[in-house]
């Protein structure tokens, strides 16, 4: 079946400093999936970050930078320069338009910056 | 702005009690879910809907049932609760090609 995998389930990092979060993905579809980061907050639903739907792409948002690599299969979340408030949960998804559209997620990786 | 409002917030119940959690959105999306959160496990689809009584099997559907009573309204049923059943739920909807929008989610506990 269709995975996200997140290596890191929590990653820490001091303030000012860069990040990097892993994410691969597999498909047994022939099609190439849409690819995103959500993040939460603490007692909020997940919101999207980025999402980049063309192999090849890169994508931004807030900081934040993520190319879809199909070669590698890979959609790493980096950031130059985190801050405190970056603290979250990050999820890497991948949907598939298959005839229902269906969301796979990753299980996830906590950022905990420190000042 | 898009919204997804789940109720109750909190929840505790008993072993083999009736639990219903209730989704509503009113960003008039055609897709709705039902996820989910475990430690480690990320989010995990129990099931999900295309619309107004349509319903479809997630990857974890064992002890759940769904119904779409409307294109704004999705419920998730536990009639009988187990232990395992204690999580994090988060309700979504969404239409093909567009981000998902979650609710807050729903931390129920089976004690």
């Amino acid at each position: 079946g269709d995975s996200v995998t997140q290596t890191e389930g929590q990653v820490t990092v001091s303030e000012s400093k860069s990040l990097i979060i892993n994410c691969t993905y597999s498909t047994t579809s022939i099609a190439y999936p849409n690819l995103f980061w959500y993040v939460r907050y603490p007692g909020e639903g997940l919101q999207l970050l980025l999402k980049v739907i063309t192999a090849g792409q890169k994508g931004s948002s807030r900081g934040f930078e993520a190319t879809y690599n199909k070669e590698t299969t890979s959609f790493h979340l980096q950031k130059a320069s985190v801050q405190e408030s970056d603290s979250a949960v990050y999820y890497c998804a991948l949907a598939l338009n298959t005839g229902n559209y269906k969301y796979v997620f990753g299980a996830g990786t906590r950022l905990k910056v420190i000042a | 702005e898009a919204a997804v409002t789940q109720s109750p917030r909190n929840k505790v119940t008993v072993t083999g009690g009736n639990v219903t959690l209730s989704c509503r959105q009113t960003n008039s999306h055609n897709y709705m879910y039902w996820y989910r959160q475990d430690t480690g496990h990320g989010l995990r689809l129990i099931h999900y809907s295309y619309g107004a009584g349509n319903l479809q099997i997630g990857d974890v559907p064992d002890g759940y049932k769904a119904t779409r009573t409307t294109q704004e309204d999705f419920f998730l049923l536990l009639e009988l609760a187990s232990p395992s059943q204690t999580s994090l739920y988060f309700c979504a909807s969404s239409d093909v090609q567009t981000e998902v929008f979650f609710g807050k989610g729903t931390r129920l506990t089976v004690v």
